[in-house]
């Protein structure tokens, strides 16, 4: 079956660090992935998006890799602030033509000042 | 742009009792997609639409949900009956067609 899978266990570092989150998935031949942040109480705020022919995409202190022969994403925060504390979901789409996009659990950072 | 707005923020009901969620995706996007979020089991996809279609609704856990979009300003999505299971922050968003998507604040549901 597809699976897409995000560390579950909560990332604690220390506030100015740079905070490295996970996402793998099996099965699936994406045509993108994006990245996604959630605060409490409030809906996934996209952050990146990355295509298949991608390597790397940067925005500002955020940056995102694509491997698509380890089938793993990662995706950095450098020079964290206690600002960036907060879930960071990726999300995949299997096939341009539908658009259809999957969400992984989600990893919880939280940067300590 | 007042974003994608959800309603009600919080609804709570009896077992049984028929749950009625709305949504009024962002003007001018194409692509409108209901998904669920708990604790196990994460965020996901019920169904979504495309210019008020249903494309794929194969994540819709029973036939006690239905979805609907009538017109591409408004979408409902029905429990009936609700069950104590179907507990859950119920989340609407909305987009172009592989682009990124935008999130209502979601519908607190809690089914006792």
């Amino acid at each position: 079956s597809q699976k897409i899978e995000q560390n579950s266990e909560a990332l604690n570092i220390q506030e100015g660090k740079t905070a490295t989150l996970t996402c793998n998935y099996t099965n699936y031949s994406p045509a993108y992935l994006q990245w996604y942040r959630q605060d409490p109480g409030r809906g996934p705020v996209f952050l990146l998006l990355i295509r298949e022919n991608e390597k790397e995409k940067r925005k500002e202190r955020l940056k995102v890799t694509f491997d698509t022969t380890l089938k793993q994403s990662l995706f950095h925060i450098t020079a964290s602030q206690p600002a960036d504390s907060a879930t960071y979901l990726c999300a995949l789409v299997r096939s341009s033509n539908t658009g259809k996009l999957i969400f992984g659990q989600g990893t919880t950072l939280q940067v300590k000042p | 742009d007042a974003g994608v707005i959800q309603s009600p923020r919080h609804e709570v009901t009896e077992m049984g009792q028929e749950v009625t969620l709305r949504c009024k995706p962002i003007s001018g996007h194409n692509s409108l997609f209901w998904y669920r979020q708990t604790m196990m089991r994460g965020l996901e996809l019920l169904i979504y639409f495309n210019n008020n279609v249903p494309i794929d609704d194969s994540g819709m856990p029973e036939d006690r949900f239905s979805a609907k979009m009538p017109n591409a300003s408004f979408s409902t999505l029905k429990i009936q009956p609700s069950e104590p299971r179907d507990s859950a922050v119920y989340f609407c968003a909305s987009g172009q067609p592989n682009s990124p998507l935008h999130f209502g604040n979601g519908t607190r549901l809690t089914v006792t």
